[in-house]
């Protein structure tokens, strides 16, 4: 089962920053934070990960509060072509491995 | 660098046949895993394999089996295909294994089983 929780759906105008929220109040302290993101029928596209420091890249930054139970991955300036859906996921280690448990994720609308 | 390959995109099989997806991962990474979205279940892990060896797996039945060859390429079959089985297939590749690796995904394989 997924260890993460997130709204449904978001809206978010274009130009603007789209502000995604993430419960995983069951996180283990040695278990990472992802964010992915589909755009309709295609491979999920990686976008950031963290442990507990807040992190950037260039496509957005994750937020991890200081309990770890909860995050927000931050889009600076959305686009039209941010639409997608978003997942966050636990990273859950198991046997040297590491799957990916996605749950239902945030379907991301941006509207101009 | 060329990112992950699945072949063939789009396959239309039927129930009862058996079936292999392929999956090429970047260029120098060593792990390969799978998953299976359908719209009911959505993103589902499969199984993953690091150096030949199958490392987890997931909750599928037995007709669901993979490998992996010693150049990082990885096959996925599905025997007794079932209309169930009717679902994007998608193939990740990862330099190592472990939480703080990142997993890049390919455009998938789109089965469909009539």
């Amino acid at each position: 089962d997924a260890k993460t929780t997130q709204p449904p759906s978001m809206d978010c105008a274009e130009g603007r920053a789209a502000n995604l929220p993430c419960n995983h109040s069951t996180i283990s302290g040695n278990e990472y934070v992802y964010w992915y993101r589909q755009i309709h029928s295609q491979g999920p596209q990686y976008i950031i990960h963290g442990l507990k420091n807040n992190e950037t890249n260039e496509m957005a930054s994750l937020i991890i509060t200081e309990d770890r139970k909860s995050s927000t991955l931050i889009l600076p300036h959305a686009t039209l072509r941010d639409t997608a859906v978003y997942y966050c996921i636990v990273r859950v280690a198991g046997n040297q491995g590491g799957k990916l448990i996605f749950g239902q994720g945030t379907e991301l609308s941006v509207k101009p | 660098k060329a990112g992950v390959t699945q072949t063939p995109r789009y396959l239309i099989k039927t129930r009862g046949q058996q079936v292999t997806l392929s999956c090429s991962p970047i260029s120098g990474h060593r792990s390969v895993s799978w998953y299976q979205q359908t719209p009911g279940q959505g993103l589902q892990f499969l199984f993953e394999y690091f150096s030949e060896t199958q490392r987890n797996k997931g909750n599928f039945p037995g007709r669901f089996s993979g490998r992996q060859f010693s150049n990082s390429r990885s096959e996925m079959n599905v025997s007794t295909l079932e209309l169930g089985d009717s679902a994007l297939y998608l193939c990740a590749s990862s330099l190592e294994l472990g939480r703080n690796t990142e997993a890049f995904f390919g455009q998938g394989t789109r089965l469909t089983v009539v």
